[in-house]
């Protein structure tokens, strides 16, 4: 069965530092996708960044990058020179794309991040 | 261009009541779907919709029903509620196009007492 575990509930960072928010993954599929979005204390859900099972590179927007290592089935998310508006809830989040399968995003159970002034 | 609408924001209810949350979006997506949000357990999906008039179950679909009568509107029914099924409900939507990303709404935020 599919399984998304993100290990860190919460986690401090002092801001302008990088920080790295770990998510592993589980899946005997060769063709799926990993998401992380954003929830701020607003409570909306903000789609962050994408990378596809196939993808050779790593995907980059902005200052969000994805670490992605695919033998150890690992998709951690990388903020660069954080800001205090990063202070949020993150999830990573994975969907299977094989042909007949149940179309169903599995998420983890979040990290929430702080940034410190 | 409003993308994807939830309708109430939030609700308060008894226990065997029972109420409907409408989900709407304006981006001709095909896919739909429902999750629940509760503290330290992420997101869990309850039911979803591949198409109009498709429906199917998701993680936790009990105690819930769904309709997609129009491409446009999802609907979340709670034929008697309890308590729970307190939780912050979101809607989200996708063309349904593969690698395609999803698109939530700002949540419902339900008690049910």
């Amino acid at each position: 069965a599919q399984k998304i575990t993100q290990t860190q509930p919460g986690m401090f960072v002092q801001e302008k530092e990088a920080v790295t928010l770990d998510c592993t993954y589980d899946t005997s599929d060769q063709s799926y996708g990993l998401f992380w979005y954003k929830q701020p204390s607003s409570g909306e859900m903000i789609f962050l960044i994408y990378q596809g099972s196939y993808d050779e590179q790593n995907a980059t927007e902005g200052r969000y990058s994805l670490n992605f290592q695919k033998a150890r089935k690992s998709a951690n998310l990388v903020i660069s020179a954080s800001q205090l508006g990063d202070s949020a809830m993150y999830f990573c989040a994975m969907r299977d794309f094989t042909w007949g399968r149940d179309d169903k995003i599995i998420f983890g159970k979040g990290t929430r991040l702080h940034i410190l002034p | 261009n409003a993308g994807v609408t939830q309708t109430p924001k939030f609700r308060v209810l008894k226990t065997g009541q029972s109420m409907t949350l409408l989900c709407a979006q304006d981006m001709n997506h095909e896919y739909m779907y429902w999750y629940r949000q509760d503290p330290g357990m992420g997101l869990r999906l309850i039911h979803y919709s591949v198409g109009e008039g498709t429906t199917a179950k998701g993680e936790v679909p009990d105690g819930y029903n769904v309709s997609r009568l129009k491409k446009q509107n999802f609907l979340l029914g709670l034929e008697s509620a309890a308590p729970s099924q307190t939780s912050v409900y979101f809607c989200a939507s996708r063309k349904g196009l593969g690698q395609d990303t999803q698109y939530f709404g700002p949540g419902t935020r339900l008690t049910v007492l």
